[in-house]
């Protein structure tokens, strides 16, 4: 079945910097790639998600980036804000969802 | 719009009993339907997965199971709960493909 791996598990930046999380995935007819963001106690909320015929995807300061060939596809998050401190998830699709085993994002005033 | 409804939202059962965790889903017909466990502070563990009316597919052998009796509805269920059944239990959905993919709000459940 797919395998996917997510890094790094923790990550810690300042307020305004990037971050940066890496997923790749082992199912090459996996087609459907989102990204969640769970906040403490709550449920997962899709963020942003990309489709394997599309290679980037933006959305104000979320992007996502799709290798289909290298079978990786990473989050960016641009000028970091506290509210953005949560787990994230990366999951990949082929008839049913795969999840990553999570980043925590913590973003220092 | 479609909307998914899982409950209880918080469960204390003692070790050895019997457990039911129901989740529907509105707004939408044939839906690919999903159970999930998350223990503290880790991932998200794929338990079973529904594409029909009485199809499941089991992803992690134990002491649960799961049911579709109907297109929009999802059981799981324990004959006998262990200590380490605890974890925030999440029901989700998503549309042929996989697309759309939303999760209900959880059950977390406690085994004393």
């Amino acid at each position: 079945g797919e395998n996917v791996e997510q890094h790094p598990s923790t990550l810690s930046v300042q307020e305004g910097d990037s971050a940066v999380i890496k997923c790749t995935y082992s199912d090459s007819a996996s087609n459907y790639f989102p990204w969640y963001k769970q906040e403490l106690g709550k449920r997962p909320q899709l963020i942003i998600d990309i489709r394997s015929n599309v290679g980037e995807k933006k959305d104000q300061r979320i992007a996502v980036t799709l290798n289909k060939t290298a079978k990786h596809f990473s989050l960016h998050i641009t000028e970091t804000q506290p509210e953005d401190s949560a787990v994230y998830f990366c999951a990949s699709n082929n008839n049913d969802m795969r999840f990553g085993a999570g980043t925590r994002l913590t973003v220092k005033p | 719009s479609q909307t998914i409804h899982q409950w209880p939202a918080t469960l204390v059962q003692p070790v050895g009993s019997p457990l039911s965790l129901e989740c529907t889903v509105e707004g939408t017909s044939n839906p690919n339907l999903y159970w999930y466990r998350q223990a503290a502070g880790r991932g998200l563990q794929l338990l079973f997965y529904s594409v029909g009316i009485g199809q499941i597919s089991s992803e992690v052998p134990q002491n649960l199971s799961a049911s579709r009796p109907q297109d929009r509805q999802f059981i799981l269920s324990s004959k006998k709960l262990l200590l380490s059944d605890s974890g925030f239990y999440l029901c989700a959905w998503a549309g042929r493909g996989g697309y759309g993919y939303t999760f209900g709000s959880g059950t977390r459940l406690t085994v004393v």
